[in-house]
This record gives structure tokens, C-alpha cells and sequence, in this order.
């Protein structure tokens, strides 16, 4: 059974400092997705990756596929960075993209 | 450019009643297609995907059930509703062909209360 474990569940920080969310996953998932998730529900795709290294404005995302774990980065936090975020593996093969949640990290920046 | 239609946004039932909630993605030919549910206070968790036209599978035993009637829709049903069937009810669409791991987009969701 593919798992995927996110830590931590809760992360507050001040406007600025560098946030890290990590995420470890099972044998058996390729592929790793990190969403966002806002209040009012609707989730947001910020990266997939199944090796190396992904940047995107302030949002890093990294994978080690020896070691079966993806860190998301936010360099100088902003409070519209407050969400929910959600790392999610997907199996290879005839798995046909199905995705296994990790329970999110409710992430709260204070100005 | 792909889009993604859910409806409705919002749905408070009665336990008991009939269920049917719509997704429709624009602009891609036979994507494959997902319901995920979000109960409260838990993660998102896969209920059904579907490869094709009426190939659906089914990931998690419950008294929901999907069809998939055209390419582009995908209609997720229940005959009675439990008040466990309460949560944040998210479709999504991947691009098949393509090489792995492929991108997932997701609609905007249905918030069900089942009362």
C-alpha cells in the first residue's frame, strides 16, 4: 500500500523567515505532486517532480529518491503563503496517475 | 486552454436522500478522470478514477458510486446519503499518453452537509 507522511501538521511563522515542509513516502510512488489548498477549498498544483530540484518564484520543491523524501521551500514568507499544503505521491506504471495524500501542513504566516 | 466545472459549489441534503454532483473538463480529449473526498479533518482520500467511457474503478468501499456517460463528464451518485458522506468533494483530470508522472488539475469542489 502506497503512504505518504507529511510533517509537521502545524507551522506557524513570521512574515519573512524560511519555511520548510517535508514529506517521506513509500516504495512503490515515482512521482510527487505539492498542492496548496486555500480556505475556501480549492487546491492549486504548485509542483510534480520525480527527481531533483523545482523552483518557482519563492517555492522550492526537492525530492531524493534515495531516500523517499520531498521537502517544499518558502524563502521570505508572506502572509498570503497562508494555506494548507499537501504533498501527494503517485504510483508508476498502470496506476493511471491515482494520487496518496499526506494529511497537509496548516501553514500560518503572521505579518 | 483545459477547464474543469463542478457542480453545485455548495449542497446541504438531508441523510437519505439521492446525490449527484457533476464534473466537466473543457478543452482535452479522454482525460483521465478522479473523485477525491475530503472529510473533515482528514486528508483527501481517491473514491473513484475512471480511464475511460463507463471504465470506472472504485478505490474505497461506500455507498457512492460514478459514472462517466461521455468523455468529458464524469457524475458522482449516491441513492441515500449518510451523514458520513459530509465533506469537500474535489474532481480532477490528467492528461493519459503523455510520459509519467502526469499533471493532475482539479476543479474548484463541492462542500456537502449532510444533515
Amino acid at each position: 500500500k502506497n503512504e505518504v507522511e507529511q510533517s509537521p501538521q502545524n507551522l506557524t511563522a513570521q512574515e519573512g523567515e524560511f519555511i520548510t515542509i517535508n514529506c517521506s513516502y513509500s516504495v512503490g510512488i515515482s512521482a510527487l505532486h505539492w498542492l496548496q489548498q486555500h480556505p475556501g477549498g480549492g487546491i492549486v498544483s504548485l509542483f510534480m517532480l520525480s527527481s531533483g530540484k523545482k523552483k518557482h518564484g519563492r517555492l522550492i520543491a526537492t525530492i531524493n529518491i534515495q531516500e523517499k523524501h520531498s521537502s517544499l521551500h518558502i524563502t521570505a514568507s508572506h502572509p498570503r503563503d497562508s494555506a494548507v499544503y499537501i504533498c501527494a505521491g503517485a504510483a508508476g506504471g498502470t496506476s493511471y496517475g491515482k494520487l496518496t495524500f499526506g494529511q497537509g501542513t496548516i501553514l500560518t504566516v503572521h505579518p | 486552454s483545459q477547464t474543469i466545472h463542478q457542480w453545485p459549489a455548495t449542497l446541504v441534503q438531508p441523510v437519505g436522500s439521492p446525490l449527484s454532483l457533476e464534473c466537466t473538463v473543457e478543452g482535452t480529449s479522454n482525460p483521465n478522470l478522479y473523485w477525491y473526498r475530503q472529510a473533515a479533518g482528514r486528508g483527501l482520500q481517491l473514491l473513484f478514477y475512471s480511464i475511460g467511457i463507463d471504465q470506472i474503478s472504485s478505490e474505497v468501499p461506500q455507498n457512492l458510486s460514478a459514472s462517466r456517460p461521455q468523455d468529458r463528464q464524469f457524475i458522482l451518485s449516491s441513492k441515500k446519503l449518510l451523514l458520513s458522506d459530509s465533506g469537500f468533494y474535489l474532481c480532477a483530470w490528467s492528461v493519459p499518453g503523455l510520459r509519467f508522472p502526469y499533471e493532475q488539475y482539479f476543479g474548484p469542489g463541492t462542500r456537502l452537509t449532510v444533515t
